[in-house]
Order: structure tokens, then sequence, then C-alpha cells
């Protein structure tokens, strides 16, 4: 079984600082998902990926296969970027039998 | 679309007491899958079902049954509630993009409270 495990737990920036946000796995995937939970609660996916980079406005995610390990950065971030970040991994070949991270808690000051 | 959709948002039980949380999406997904999430850990898949007709268990189906009537609607029954099972539970579906790759498409939540 999979264990994902997400650094830091909690993160406080100021606005326009650049963001990491750390995952690492310890068995091989396929695909790794970085979410998103609003202050709210509710849950949107960010990224699916399997290898290098992918960018949707300022947000990127970069995978390393090899090392088992994921980012995700936030460029310039904002006070809307306020929220726990979660990364989650295949627990086994079946698709969304997803093993998740315990979360990120970001909050960004104005 | 409406998406994903979860009834009831809130609900309250006593120990021993049965209901049944309720969700459907209107994307035509062929996989659903009910989560529970708890303070201080992460999300936890309960039970799935990857097409309409089968169900399989997650990482913490104690305590829980599903039935996927359909292909929009994928139920999860406590029969004798706990307070172990106080927690908020997610309801998702995925979007299959290619051969490879999918979205999961979450529920708002149901917080459900067990004394």
């Amino acid at each position: 079984k999979n264990e994902v495990e997400q650094s830091p737990q909690n993160l406080t920036a100021q606005e326009g600082e650049f963001i990491t946000i750390n995952c690492s796995y310890s068995v091989g995937i396929s695909a790794l998902h970085w979410l998103q939970q609003h202050p709210g609660g509710g849950i949107v996916s960010l990224f699916m990926l399997s290898s290098g980079k992918k960018k949707h406005g300022r947000l990127i995610a970069t995978i390393n296969i090899q090392e088992k390990h994921s980012s995700l950065h936030i460029t310039a971030s904002h006070p809307r970027d306020s929220a726990v970040y979660i990364c989650a991994a295949p627990s086994d070949g079946s698709q969304g039998n997803l093993i998740f991270g315990k979360g990120t808690k970001l909050s960004v000051k104005p | 679309n409406a998406g994903v959709t979860q009834t009831p948002k809130f609900q309250v039980l006593k120990t021993g007491q049965s209901m049944t949380l309720q969700c459907a999406q209107d994307m035509n997904h062929n996989s659903m899958y009910w989560y529970r999430q708890d303070p201080g850990m992460g999300l936890r898949l309960i039970y799935y079902s990857a097409s309409e007709g089968t169900t399989d268990k997650g990482e913490v189906p104690n305590g829980y049954n599903v039935s996927r009537l359909n292909k929009r609607e994928f139920s999860l029954r406590l029969e004798s509630a706990a307070p172990s099972q106080t927690s908020v539970y997610f309801c998702a579906s995925i979007l299959n993009l290619d051969s490879l790759s999918y979205e999961q498409y979450f529920g708002p939540g149901t917080r459900l409270t067990v004394t």
C-alpha cells in the first residue's frame, strides 16, 4: 500500500510570495493528483500528472517519478489561494482508489 | 450540469440509528466513490463502484454498505451508527480524459455527527 507524505503541514505566506508544497510517496505510481479544499470544505481536482510538469494559471505541478516526489508551486500568491492542498497517489492499480496525504494548510496574508 | 450532489448536507444521529447518504452525478461518469474525512487524517476511501452494478471495498468499509442504484446514483448506508462514524463524507465521480488520465469531481460533503 502506498504511503503519501506532505510537507509542510501548515504554511503562512505574504501576498505575492512564491509557494512550494511537497509530496512524497512510497510506491511507484503511474500518476499523482493534486487537489484543493476550500475553506468552506469543497474539494476541487487541480492536476493529475504522470511525468514532467503541468501548469494552470499561477499553479505549477511537477513530478519526479524516479525520486517518488512531486511539488506544487504557486506563483504570485494571493489571499484567495488560501486553502488546504492535498496530494494523492494510487493505492493499487484501480483508477480512483487513492491514498491521500493529510494536506497542507496554506494561508496567504494581504 | 449540477455535477455531483449529496444529501443531506448535515445530519445528527443517535448511536444505533440508521441512515442513508445519497449521491448523484449527472455527468454520465462510470466510476463513483465514497470517502470520509476526519481531522488530522487524509481522505480515506470507504467503497467505490467502477461501473454500474459493481461495488468494491476501499480502505475503511466496516460499518457501511453501498448501493449503485443506477449509473447516476451511489448511496452509502450506515446500518447502526457509532460515534466513530462521526465524520465528513464526500462522494466523488471520475471523468476519463483518455486511457491514462482522469479527473475526479467531488460532491459538497455531508457532515455527520453521531452522539
